[in-house]
C-alpha cells in the first residue's frame, strides 16, 4: 500500500526566508504526487502535482516541488515566505483504481510565518 | 459559484438526531468523495462514488450513510452519532478518465459537532 510521511508537524519561518516542507512517499509503482494547502476554516486547495512529466513542478503562489525517485521525496519549497503563506500543507499520493483517485494524505505540516 | 459547494458549513447535533450533509459540484465531474478530517488523524477517505456507483467504503460505521442521486450531488446521512464523530467533513470531486493523476477538487467542508 502507498503511504506518505511528512517530516515536521510544525514549521516556523521568518517572512522572506526559504520555506521547505518535507514529504517522503512509499509506492510500488510510479506515483502521482500532490501538495494541497488548507487555510483556516477552508477546504483544501491544490498547490501543484507531479504526474511523471517534469521532475521540477511549479505551482501556484510561488511554490514548487521536486520529485526525486532515488530519495522517494517530493519536498515543497518557496524561496521567500509571505505572511499569507501561513496555513497547513498536505502531501498526498494517488492510489488510483478504475480511473478515480484515492488520495492518501500525510499528517500535514502547519507553517507559521513571523515578521 | 465555487466548484464544490457544501452545506451546512456548521452543524451541531445531538447523539439521537438525524441530519444530512449536502455537497454539490459544478465542475462536470463524475466521481465524488467524502473525506473526514479530525484533529488527531490524517485525512481519511470515507466513501467514493464513481459514475454514480459506490466504489469505496473504507470500513465506515453504518451510522454514516452516503447517497449519490446523480453525478452532481452527494449526501452524507448521519444518525446516532458519537462525540468522536465530531470533525470536518470534506466533499470532493474529480473526473474519471483512467488516469490516477487527475486533480481532486475539495469543498470548504462541513464542521460537525456531536453533543
Amino acid at each position: 500500500a502507498q503511504s506518505v510521511t511528512q517530516l515536521g508537524s510544525h514549521v516556523s519561518v521568518s517572512e522572506g526566508a526559504l520555506v521547505l516542507l518535507r514529504c517522503n512517499y512509499s509506492s510500488s509503482v510510479p506515483p502521482y504526487l500532490f501538495w494541497y494547502v488548507q487555510y483556516p476554516n477552508q477546504g483544501l486547495q491544490l498547490l501543484l502535482k507531479y504526474t511523471s512529466a517534469a521532475t521540477l513542478v511549479k505551482g501556484i503562489n510561488g511554490f514548487e516541488a521536486e520529485f526525486k525517485k532515488s530519495e522517494t521525496s517530493f519536498h515543497l519549497t518557496k524561496p521567500s515566505a509571505h505572511m499569507s503563506d501561513a496555513a497547513e500543507y498536505f502531501c498526498a499520493v494517488s492510489e488510483g483504481s478504475g480511473g478515480y483517485n484515492k488520495l492518501i494524505f500525510g499528517a500535514g505540516t502547519r507553517l507559521a510565518v513571523h515578521p | 459559484e465555487t466548484g464544490v459547494t457544501q452545506t451546512p458549513r456548521h452543524l451541531v447535533m445531538g447523539m439521537t438526531n438525524k441530519k444530512s450533509l449536502k455537497c454539490e459540484q459544478h465542475l462536470g465531474h463524475n466521481a465524488m468523495y467524502w473525506y473526514k478530517q479530525s484533529a488527531k488523524k490524517p485525512l481519511e477517505l470515507m466513501f467514493v462514488y464513481s459514475l454514480e456507483e459506490r466504489v469505496e467504503n473504507n470500513s465506515v460505521p453504518s451510522r454514516f450513510s452516503p447517497e449519490c442521486p446523480n453525478s452532481s450531488h452527494l449526501f452524507l446521512h448521519l444518525h446516532t452519532l458519537q462525540p468522536e464523530d465530531s470533525a470536518l467533513y470534506l466533499c470532493a470531486s474529480s473526473q474519471v478518465t483512467g488516469s490516477s493523476g487527475n486533480t481532486i477538487y475539495f469543498g470548504e467542508g462541513s464542521w460537525l459537532t456531536v453533543v
